[in-house]
């Protein structure tokens, strides 16, 4: 267990609906990152949040936003769903971006399925 | 090209043998190398992680990056059947920032 949450797991929706991940960091982290991963393009990068303020962006597509909040919880929108949506959405969190031996680790997922 | 490059395999091994994975990368500013293993329908887990060029063990593991040749591999010895998953190196050109990740190379040991 590496002590990122994400909820919920799994999730099932319709073309054109629009959904809410969540995710808890680990206790004391402060970054919090987006990822997806799909069969044909494997792990890659959203967004990445730190102390509640935007840090990177990777490749997002416009309908889909992130925000952090206060108590450090992230929540990734996405909206006008689309079939090749469906995916694996990781949230992985570390202490603090660019301290070296910074790390980060991983959420179980929610697996989204865009009927 | 993408970025990094990892053999999809499947890789299978008998028990006990030793296991080689690879990933190669065409971006000189990586310096951060890491390798998680990914259960079916879990997050990845962190197993390795390697600052610049050189050697890092871990228990059965072992981690080598080699910049001037833009490759890294990690070893497991003694390979079990619990060792069976996805492994996939991630790297990164400043610490704690986006991690570019190859697609996994998927490992099955049998007893």
């Amino acid at each position: 267990d590496s002590g990122v949450t994400q909820t919920p797991k799994h999730l099932i929706t319709a073309t054109g609906q629009r959904v809410t991940l969540r995710c808890s960091p680990r206790s004391g982290d402060l970054s919090v990152y987006w990822y997806q991963q799909s069969l044909d393009q494997g792990l890659q990068f959203l967004i990445q949040y730190y102390n509640g303020e935007e840090r990177a962006k990777g490749n997002i597509l416009e309908r889909f936003s992130a925000q952090q909040f206060p108590d450090l919880h992230s929540e990734l929108n996405l909206s006008s769903l689309e079939l090749g949506d469906s995916a694996l959405y990781f949230c992985a969190s570390s202490v603090r971006p660019l301290l070296a031996g910074d790390t980060q680790y991983f959420g179980p997922g929610t697996r989204l399925t865009v009927l | 090209q993408k970025e990094v490059e990892q053999d999809p395999g499947p890789l299978s091994v008998p028990e006990g043998a030793i296991v080689s994975l690879n990933c190669t990368y065409s971006n000189s500013a990586f310096q951060y190398f890491m390798w998680y293993r990914q259960y079916s329908r879990k997050g990845p887990e962190l197993l390795m992680y390697t600052y610049s060029s050189g050697n890092k063990e871990d228990g059965r593991f072992t981690a080598q990056v080699d910049k001037s040749s833009k490759y890294i591999s990690l070893f497991i010895r003694d390979s079990q059947p619990s060792d069976s998953a996805t492994y996939l190196c991630a790297m990164s050109g400043q610490a704690g920032t986006a991690l570019i990740f190859g697609k996994g190379t998927t490992l099955s040991v049998s007893s």
